[in-house]
């Protein structure tokens, strides 16, 4: 079992393009979160996707967007990147039992200049 | 915004102490989890704890949960240098899966 992959690692923008990060959940796991951690803070949520819709949404503008496929992988946008973007997009599936651990991937570094 | 404030935000001991960190939220959850990252990386579970649970064991690990006072406490026993990590408390509510982290405290071991 894989556990959650994520790509790319590393990723450098210039400011005002866009950018798409992927992720592949863990076997099993049919829910996707994303979460945004800036540099010595905490994750924070973005929105998580349940069956191809976006369920809940963090406080977030809306130049972020998401995807999720039919094979339950997704897909995070944000566009007209800023400064401010730049941090660590971590990914999180977890299990049809909803209140239970979060399974994370290695996340995509995302430096906008 | 974050829910949970972990205390003290940094923590220095020596290989083999105990090592003792709390958590704090403010509404009500369903389960609160703990959470390693190294070096800025994916974080990795280490503990659940649901709101009808006072105690739990892991290994080294040992959670403590009291929802009357709203905080939670994660004590590493006999650390070792490989413990050295941010380490993020969350909170879940009740209806969902969305996880709510604190600021993290950051571990240092000491050979």
């Amino acid at each position: 079992d894989a556990g959650v992959t994520q790509s790319p690692t590393h990723l450098i923008k210039t400011r005002g393009q866009q950018v798409t990060l992927r992720c592949s959940p863990k076997s099993g796991h049919d829910t996707v979160s994303w979460y945004q951690q800036a540099l010595g803070q905490g994750p924070q949520f973005i929105f998580q996707y349940y069956e191809e819709e976006e369920r809940q949404r963090g406080n977030f503008p809306d130049r972020f967007s998401g995807h999720q496929f039919p094979n339950y992988s997704s897909e995070l946008n944000v566009n007209a990147l800023l400064l401010g973007d730049s941090a660590l997009y971590l990914c999180a599936s977890s299990s049809p039992d909803r209140n239970t651990e979060a399974f994370f991937g290695q996340g995509t570094r995302l430096t906008v200049v | 915004s974050q829910q949970g404030e972990e205390d003290p935000q940094a923590l220095s001991i020596q290989e083999g102490e105990n090592a003792t960190m709390n958590c704090s939220y403010k509404t009500s959850i369903n389960n609160l989890q703990w959470y390693r990252q190294n070096s800025g990386r994916g974080l990795v579970h280490l503990i659940l704890i649901r709101s009808n649970e006072r105690e739990k064991h892991s290994g080294r690990l040992r959670v403590t949960l009291d929802t009357s006072k709203k905080s939670s406490s994660l004590l590493i026993t006999a650390s070792r240098a490989a413990d050295t990590a941010s380490y993020f408390c969350a909170t879940v509510p009740g209806a969902n899966s969305k996880l709510t982290f604190g600021k993290g405290i950051t571990l240092s071991v000491r050979p």
